[in-house]
């Protein structure tokens, strides 16, 4: 069971414009900056978003994060095929006091 | 360009123990944290812990407190993990990670990642 909530799936067309929902309390994601990390089939993570909706050079600007409160969100806009991965949030957690990751929420092109 | 490389896949009986390597080229190792998380077949990423490269702290999520060692060699710009009586359910892939200042959940980048397979 993740700390942070996030849908397991989502779906969109090439072109399309999709966003993932990624939900936590105010430990983690309500006081702290949120990252959001993409995991192609067979490889490891790779850094996204940073401090909530900042992307390291490299990253298209088709992608962008946002938060408000308690949750955060991940929105791709002109969907491409290899955007097909699984994408998964994570914040600080002063609670735990170390990094909480959601449970993924994996994203088919049709 | 900045780089984490790791040891290849092992593969260990229950109640064994494992080290996986993570060696940096690129950057200043000593200026950046590497944190360890690992990925079960199928699942989500688990964090273990992270170990500040400079002072040689360390921070253990409590799951992995009594089992976890991380160390740190500068003179190789080499991170360590070593994970003791290991139990069928560590079968998993470990990554170690670049960790952002402070309390930052932003790594980057990752290794590879080393599959470390339990069975008996």
């Amino acid at each position: 069971q993740s700390v942070l909530t996030q849908p397991p799936s989502a779906s969109g067309t090439p072109g399309q414009r999709v966003s993932f929902s990624c939900s936590g309390s105010s430990s983690n994601i309500g006081s702290k900056t949120v990252s959001w990390y993409q995991q192609l089939p067979g490889a490891a993570p790779k850094l996204l978003i940073y401090g909530n909706n900042q992307r390291p050079s490299g990253v298209p600007d088709r992608f962008s994060g946002s938060k408000s409160g308690t949750s955060a969100s991940l929105a791709i806009s002109g969907l491409q095929s290899e955007d097909e991965a699984e994408y998964f949030c994570a914040a600080w957690d002063d609670g735990l006091n170390g990094p909480v990751f959601g449970g993924g929420t994996k994203l088919t092109v049709l | 360009q900045v780089q984490l490389v790791q040891s290849g896949a092992e593969v260990k009986k229950p109640g064994a123990s494992m080290k996986v390597s993570c060696k940096a080229s690129g950057y200043t190792f000593s200026r950046y944290g590497i944190t360890w998380v690992r990925q079960a077949p199928g699942q989500g990423l688990e964090w273990m812990g992270w170990i500040s490269t400079n002072s040689e702290s360390t921070n253990y999520a409590q799951k992995f407190q009594d089992r976890v060692t991380m160390t740190a060699d500068t003179s190789t710009t080499t991170a360590y993990m070593e994970l003791r009586n290991l139990r069928s359910d560590d079968t998993a892939v470990y990554y170690c990670a670049r960790k952002g200042f402070g309390s930052s959940s932003q790594f980057d980048p990752w290794g590879q990642g080393t599959l470390v397979s339990v069975s008996s």
